[in-house]
């Protein structure tokens, strides 16, 4: 089955600042990469998904990067606000894409 | 309004007594699923459906149980509780799913934190 790591697992940053969350996956079929984010004591939601026909994608303050030679897709974060604080999950499909398996999160904080 | 509804939202309970956590989808969505969530380790899949009467085990299946007799409801089984089980758990569901379609936004429930004493 599908292996997605996700890198770091905390990451704090000054407001204003940027940041970069990279998940590694290990099946070349995977062919969707969606990311969803926690708010604290919220349910996950989907905040921007990428397909494998595109190398980036954006959506005003956010985006994602996919390098399918070397398995790794990136969310980034520009210009941080303390909204932006919360748990940060990658995703990647297995099973023949019946399944979603999640990373194991990355905790954000924007520091005021 | 369009959501996924999870009851009970917390419960306490002991080893052995059997439970049952609801989901209900009112968006007509073929695929659901079960997600436990633990800290440091993610969302982890317990269970999915890809249609009515159809089941299929995720990656940490071991001491739950699933039916999926109607398409809105997919509930979650305990039959024997164990403290092991303690987590917060997340119903969600897709329109589908599947290599030859669409892979579409997964709309999670507001999560079930469930004790086992």
């Amino acid at each position: 089955g599908e292996n997605v790591e996700q890198h770091p697992s905390t990451l704090s940053v000054q407001e204003g600042d940027s940041a970069v969350i990279k998940c590694t996956y290990s099946d070349s079929a995977s062919n969707y990469f969606p990311w969803y984010k926690q708010e604290l004591g919220k349910r996950p939601q989907l905040i921007i998904d990428i397909r494998s026909n595109v190398g980036e994608k954006k959506d005003q303050r956010i985006a994602v990067t996919l390098n399918k030679t070397a398995k790794h897709f990136s969310l980034h974060i520009t210009e941080t606000q303390p909204e932006d604080s919360a748990v940060y999950f990658c995703a990647a499909p297995s099973g023949s894409a019946r399944q979603l398996t999640f990373g194991s999160g990355t905790q954000l904080t924007v520091l005021p | 309004e369009a959501q996924v509804t999870q009851n009970p939202r917390y419960l306490i309970t002991v080893t052995g007594k059997k439970l049952t956590v609801t989901c209900s989808q009112n968006m007509n969505h073929e695929y659901m699923s079960w997600y436990r969530q633990d800290p440091g380790l993610g969302l982890r899949q317990i269970y999915y459906s890809m249609n009515v009467e159809v089941t299929d085990k995720g990656d940490v299946p071991e001491g739950y149980k699933v039916s999926r007799k109607e398409k809105r409801n997919f509930p979650l089984i305990l039959e024997s509780p164990s403290p092991n089980q303690t987590s917060l758990y997340f119903c969600a569901s897709s329109l589908r799913r599947g290599a030859q379609t669409s892979s579409g936004e997964l709309f999670f429930g507001e999560g079930s934190r469930l004790t086992v004493l």
